[in-house]
């Protein structure tokens, strides 16, 4: 099994950036990938592939890693960006999907 | 345009069954792996089982091995979660999700299923 750690609450000025971490061993070896999550509203991807962004997500969004540590970047965070954000990467195995405890993004 | 609808979900009493159905349109159903997810009332989002895009490799996350079934109908497009042995526990929205953590990403709006006597 695997687990990801994450920070439960993060605040970010309007228009300043912020980094929101997950940690875990799997990510050594697993891409994260990050979700954002409006209240009542589906998860939606932001980041795969530890970097890359879907069609669609503005480029304020970038991923990075590092040893045992992802990290997703907000440069410039708007209103909008108000929301909780997932990781997720992969157990030991492989086979098995593993979430992060969810990041409360507040944007002051 | 892309859809996946959920349905099946509702009222349930512990050690009851319930199916799950998602409903998949706008796109070539067969070409995708599919998952299912749940979140819990103000928790987290939990992965629960994996599928391939012809049914032929199957995963399922350990809190619902052997009580959960994963299946897919590629003819009707939709994809199911057939859940036996319900526990309070398990009282949550269900999610259906196509090509998980991939390019492709992209969720149902959720089912809720509620355990309780």
């Amino acid at each position: 099994s695997s687990e990801l750690t994450q920070d439960p609450a993060v605040s970010v000025a309007l228009g300043q950036t912020v980094r929101i971490t997950c940690q875990g061993n799997s990510l050594r070896n697993y891409y994260a990938s990050w979700y954002q999550q409006r209240p009542g509203q589906a998860p939606i991807l932001v980041i795969y592939g530890e970097t890359n962004r879907p069609s669609g997500i503005p480029d304020r969004f970038s991923g990075s890693s590092s040893g045992n540590t992802a990290s997703l970047t907000i440069t410039g965070a708007q209103a909008e960006d108000e929301a909780d954000y997932y990781c997720n990467s992969r157990d030991s195995s492989g086979n098995r999907v593993v979430f992060g405890g969810g990041t409360k993004l507040t944007v002051l | 345009e892309v859809q996946l609808v959920e349905s099946g979900g509702g009222l349930v009493q512990p050690g009851g069954s319930l199916r799950l159905s998602c409903a998949a349109s706008g796109f070539t159903f067969s070409s995708y792996e599919m998952n299912w997810v749940r979140q819990a009332p103000g928790k987290g989002l939990e992965w629960l089982s994996y599928i391939s895009g012809r049914g032929g490799t199957i995963y399922y996350a350990d809190s619902v091995k052997g009580r959960f079934t994963i299946s897919r109908d590629n003819a009707k497009k939709s994809l199911y979660l057939q859940m036996y042995s319900l526990k309070v526990e398990d009282t949550a929205v269900y999610y259906c999700a196509r090509d998980l953590r991939g390019p492709n990403d992209f969720w149902g709006q959720g089912t809720l299923v509620t355990v309780s006597s």
